[in-house]
């Protein structure tokens, strides 16, 4: 099962609602995280189930979908949120990670 | 808190091999499977390999299996992972990573902050 991320970058201003998608070869029913990483650092989850808001997270994010249509939102982006976001599906071995999707802030 | 420390990364020749930990801390270690995940450089993630709680199911990636062998010792609170037959295609960081009990059906929950690998003549 393939992952695929799009877009695979973006520039958006602070403020800005900004939506990433993730999408399986396969249904993967609701087994996908969403990982932040920042450069030279480790992966950070944000979601998972689909649309578990990780502790901790702000209330800005937000994950949907099942199946093999997912997306994350962010409602309105702010600064700290420059990095690049990975989906990962958990139905089954391989826990194979998407493409990532860089956030730049304008 | 929990932390996760990798270490026994370096530089290691091709055909060479290297073995990596991941000490384990503030958490209970032996109710949590455990992975690793490898990022080559400015490149994206890539699962690598998973362990159970006791460490009787170890499923690996395509591009390591046969080569890798991940390990646990439930004792030391230590993650391994053993790397053979290593080629320039396994320069990366190797993080480990601790799941939410599982790992499928689960998440990666908590990070290290990773080992470098370089394979290079």
């Amino acid at each position: 099962i393939q992952l695929t991320q799009s877009p695979s970058s973006l520039s958006a201003s602070v403020g800005d609602r900004v939506t990433i998608s993730c999408r399986a070869s396969q249904g993967i029913s609701s087994y996908l995280a969403w990982y932040q990483q920042k450069p030279g650092k480790a992966p950070r989850l944000l979601i998972y189930a689909a649309s578990t808001l990780q502790s901790g997270v702000p209330p800005r994010f937000s994950g949907s979908g099942s199946g093999t249509d997912f997306t994350l939102t962010i409602s309105s982006l702010q600064p700290e949120d420059s990095a690049t976001y990975y989906c990962q599906k958990l139905s089954s071995y391989p826990l194979t990670f998407g493409g990532g999707t860089k956030v730049d802030i304008k | 808190e929990v932390q996760l420390l990798e270490s026994g990364g370096g530089l290691v020749q091709p055909g060479g091999s290297l073995r990596l930990s991941c000490a384990a801390s503030g958490f209970t270690f032996n109710n949590y499977a455990m992975s690793w995940v490898r990022q080559a450089p400015g490149k994206g993630l890539e699962w690598v390999s998973s362990i159970s709680d006791s460490g009787d199911t170890t499923p690996y990636a395509d591009s390591v299996r046969g080569r890798f062998t991940i390990s646990r010792d439930n004792s030391k609170n230590t993650l391994y992972l053993q790397m053979n037959s290593l080629t320039a295609e396994d320069t990366a960081m190797y993080f480990c990573a601790k799941c939410a009990s599982t790992c499928q059906h689960q998440n990666f929950q908590h990070w290290g902050q990773g080992t470098l690998v370089t394979v290079s003549s």
